[in-house]
C-alpha cells in the first residue's frame, strides 16, 4: 500500500459525458501528479501540481483539467468523453516537485468509455 | 525530443536464472533515470533511480542498474529471478528543466516455475 489514494476504483460512462477522478495523496506530499495509461498510448504523464499550483504539463487534452485543493488532495476532470479515453487513470505524489523525488503510484481508476 | 526504448515486449525466464531488462533513452544532457515495476492490477512501484554519482545503482528487491552513457543505456539486472517478479517493468527518463517524465512501453516479465 503506497498511502495514495483513488476514488472511483473503476467507473463505465458514456461518450459525450463527464467524469471527476480523485486522488488524495499521502500524508506530508506536496507533489501530485497525474498520468493515463493506455494499450495504445503506453503511459503518459499528463500533469503535476505542487502546493495547489500547476507545476508541469505533459500529453493532457484541452478537454481534460485538474486542480489541487488545499487539503492538497487532487482532481482530474474528463469531459466531452470518447472512446478513446478509456484507460487506467493513474495518481503519485511525492514530498517535493523536483524531478528526482521518489514519486508513490496510487492503485489507478480504470475508466471505460461506452 | 527525448524518448525511452525499451526493444522487448515480453521476454521469459525461469526462476533462479538471471534477468536483464534493457532500456535506451534519447536525451541531451545526463538524463534522471528510473525503473518502475507495475505487478498485475497495482499502481507502479519505483526500484531504482539515477541521477548522478556511481553508475551502478541498487534497488529494491534485489534489482539493481548501470547507467552507461556511451550506450545511452540504462539496463536493469537481477542475478536470480524469483516467480515473484513476474510483472511489467516500465523504464522513464525524467526531463530536467521541465519536471516531465517520459516513459517506455513496458517489458512484461513471465517467470516459468
Amino acid at each position: 500500500d503506497s498511502g495514495v489514494t483513488q476514488t472511483p476504483k473503476h467507473l463505465i460512462t458514456a461518450t459525450g459525458q463527464r467524469v471527476t477522478l480523485r486522488c488524495s495523496p499521502r500524508s506530508g506530499d506536496l507533489s501530485v501528479y497525474w498520468y493515463q495509461q493506455s494499450l495504445d498510448q503506453g503511459l503518459q504523464f499528463l500533469i503535476q501540481y505542487y502546493n495547489g499550483e500547476e507545476r508541469a504539463k505533459g500529453n493532457i487534452l484541452e478537454r481534460f483539467s485538474a486542480q489541487q485543493f488545499p487539503d492538497l488532495h487532487s482532481e482530474l476532470n474528463l469531459s466531452s468523453l470518447e472512446l478513446g479515453d478509456s484507460a487506467l487513470y493513474f495518481c503519485a505524489s511525492s514530498v517535493g516537485p523536483g524531478i528526482q523525488e521518489t514519486q508513490y503510484f496510487g492503485p489507478g481508476t480504470r475508466l471505460l468509455v461506452l | 525530443a527525448q524518448s525511452v526504448t525499451q526493444p522487448d515486449i515480453h521476454i521469459t525466464v525461469s526462476e533462479g536464472a538471471s534477468l536483464e531488462l534493457r532500456c535506451n533513452y534519447s536525451y541531451g544532457a545526463t538524463p534522471y533515470l528510473f525503473w518502475y515495476v507495475q505487478s498485475p492490477g497495482q499502481g507502479l512501484q519505483l526500484l531504482l533511480k539515477y541521477f548522478s554519482g556511481d553508475t551502478l545503482v541498487q534497488g529494491i528487491k534485489g534489482f539493481e542498474a548501470e547507467f552507461k552513457r556511451s550506450q545511452s543505456s540504462f539496463n536493469l539486472r537481477k542475478p536470480s529471478v524469483h516467480w515473484s517478479d513476474a510483472a511489467e517493468y516500465f523504464c522513464a527518463v525524467g526531463v530536467s528543466g521541465t519536471y516531465k517524465y517520459i516513459f517506455g512501453t513496458g517489458t512484461r516479465l513471465k517467470v516459468l516455475a
